[in-house]
């Protein structure tokens, strides 16, 4: 298993209430991205977080918001949630840099549902 | 739009054996990174291998390795001497990195099954 963990593991949430998932980034990695995986589907790419700052972001709403903290943890927060928001959510950190790549290790994921 | 696709939603293979997953992707960028990911039933995504389209020599890592053809834009993965173990579903990734703005794509994925 990775070093990263997310929480909580499952969640059960209304239409029109809001979301807070959380992720502990494996140690020394500073980038963190976030995924929306739909059952049977690949992951869609959400945004990606360095150093605090957002430098990567794929096509979600801007309900769908983030925060990178300075112990490089962090937050996906969806607002307004609607019923295709179900899905499972997976962090993935690394030590990436601005210019950089490397491997991502992803977390076990949170998976919520909407009813 | 950059995309990728993975055609084959199922596959399976006798244990020992050799299988290739296909996976072809579209974009107009020059420099990215193309990865294949494993997603055991219930378990966390990890990366099997990883290439940088700038390296024209195909990445091998133990019994995994690719085919990665970048006129065609396809990058496929070969699993030699299936193991039970390697049952799972793998996706096909790309990422892009411009003036240090990150994006991923993921396939749909391919579900491989090892048979006794």
């Amino acid at each position: 298993e990775t070093g990263v963990t997310q929480s909580p593991t499952h969640l059960i949430k209304t239409r029109g209430q809001q979301v807070t998932l959380r992720c502990s980034s494996q140690s020394g990695h500073n980038t963190v991205s976030w995924y929306q995986q739909a059952l049977g589907q690949g992951p869609q790419f959400i945004f990606q977080y360095y150093r605090e700052e957002e430098n990567g972001r794929g096509n979600f709403p801007p309900r769908f918001s983030g925060l990178q903290f300075p112990n490089y943890s962090s937050e996906l927060n969806v607002n307004a949630l609607e019923l295709d928001d179900s899905a499972l959510y997976l962090c993935a950190s690394s030590s990436a840099g601005p210019t950089t790549t490397d491997t991502q290790y992803f977390g076990p994921g949170t998976r919520l549902t909407v009813l | 739009a950059q995309t990728v696709t993975q055609s084959q939603p199922e596959m399976s293979v006798q244990e020992a054996e050799t299988v290739t997953l296909s996976c072809t992707y579209d974009t107009s960028e020059n420099n990215y990174y193309l990865f294949w990911y494993k997603q055991p039933p219930s378990r966390q995504m990890i990366l099997v291998i990883r290439q940088e389209a700038y390296k024209q020599q195909n990445a091998t890592e133990n019994r995994f390795s690719v085919n990665f053809q970048k006129a065609a834009k396809s990058f496929s993965l070969k699993i030699s001497d299936s193991q039970l173990g390697d049952t799972a579903m793998y996706f096909c990734a790309f990422m892009t990195q411009n003036s240090g703005t990150y994006k991923y794509i993921f396939g749909t994925g391919t579900r491989l099954k090892v048979l006794a």
